[in-house]
């Protein structure tokens, strides 16, 4: 069974820092992993998905890196501002992609 | 073009009502899947639908139902409803099964009380 972990749970920093989330799973026969941000209360922001043949995904300031033989991903957020303050989340589909399997999110503060 | 919308935004219902969740995918999605999440968890996945068949069922009790209709638009069903059914209910859409990318709608408040 596929089980995701995101550590921290939380992180507050200040304004401008680069950042690192991190995300293991158990699991490493995966075929892609998915980021998402989510604001309070809303819905889920598709920022990344790579490829389980890809080792990293750039999206502006997000890089996305996937390492799959040892079950982790990071988050890389360069030159943080207050507007990324959100929960992040990680997921993984499963072997017959009926589901996507969720982490339970790092929420972000950055503070101006 | 517009995303996955969701509908209602909010909604308040009674111990033992009944409730109906809709959600529409991106224009050219087949697949639509539905998830619940409560205060502070990720996302538990309940059903997924494809080209109108179910294709996957999560842990949930048989008062969750759900269906697909021709135009590929999708109601979740709660029946009975209890304290612990109050959650933000979301509502996936992908191109079709398989590897590719999910979008998420903006969810439903669902408070039971």
């Amino acid at each position: 069974k596929q089980e995701v972990t995101q550590i921290p749970a939380a992180l507050s920093v200040p304004e401008g820092e680069n950042l690192v989330l991190n995300c293991s799973f158990t699991d490493s026969a995966i075929y892609n992993l998915q980021w998402f941000r989510q604001d309070p209360g809303k819905g889920l922001t598709s920022l990344l998905l790579i490829q389980s043949s890809q080792r990293e995904q750039t999206s502006g300031r997000l890089n996305a890196s996937l390492d799959k033989s040892s079950g982790r991903s990071t988050l890389y957020i360069a030159a943080s501002q207050p507007g990324d303050s959100a929960t992040y989340l990680c997921a993984v589909p499963n072997t017959g992609f009926q589901k996507l399997v969720f982490g339970t999110g790092t929420r972000l503060l950055v503070s101006p | 073009d517009a995303g996955v919308t969701q509908s209602p935004t909010h909604l308040i219902k009674t111990r033992g009502q009944h409730v109906t969740l809709r959600c529409s995918p991106i224009s050219g999605h087949k697949s639509v899947s539905w998830y619940q999440q409560v205060l502070g968890q990720g996302p538990q996945f309940i059903f997924q639908y494809y080209e109108k068949e179910e294709r996957g069922r999560g842990n949930f009790p048989d008062r969750f139902s759900a269906r697909q209709f021709p135009n590929y638009s999708s109601e979740l069903n709660v029946n009975a409803l209890l304290l612990g059914d109050s959650a933000l209910y979301l509502c996936a859409s992908s191109h079709r099964t398989g590897n590719t990318e999910a979008f998420f709608g903006q969810g439903t408040r669902l408070t039971v009380v």
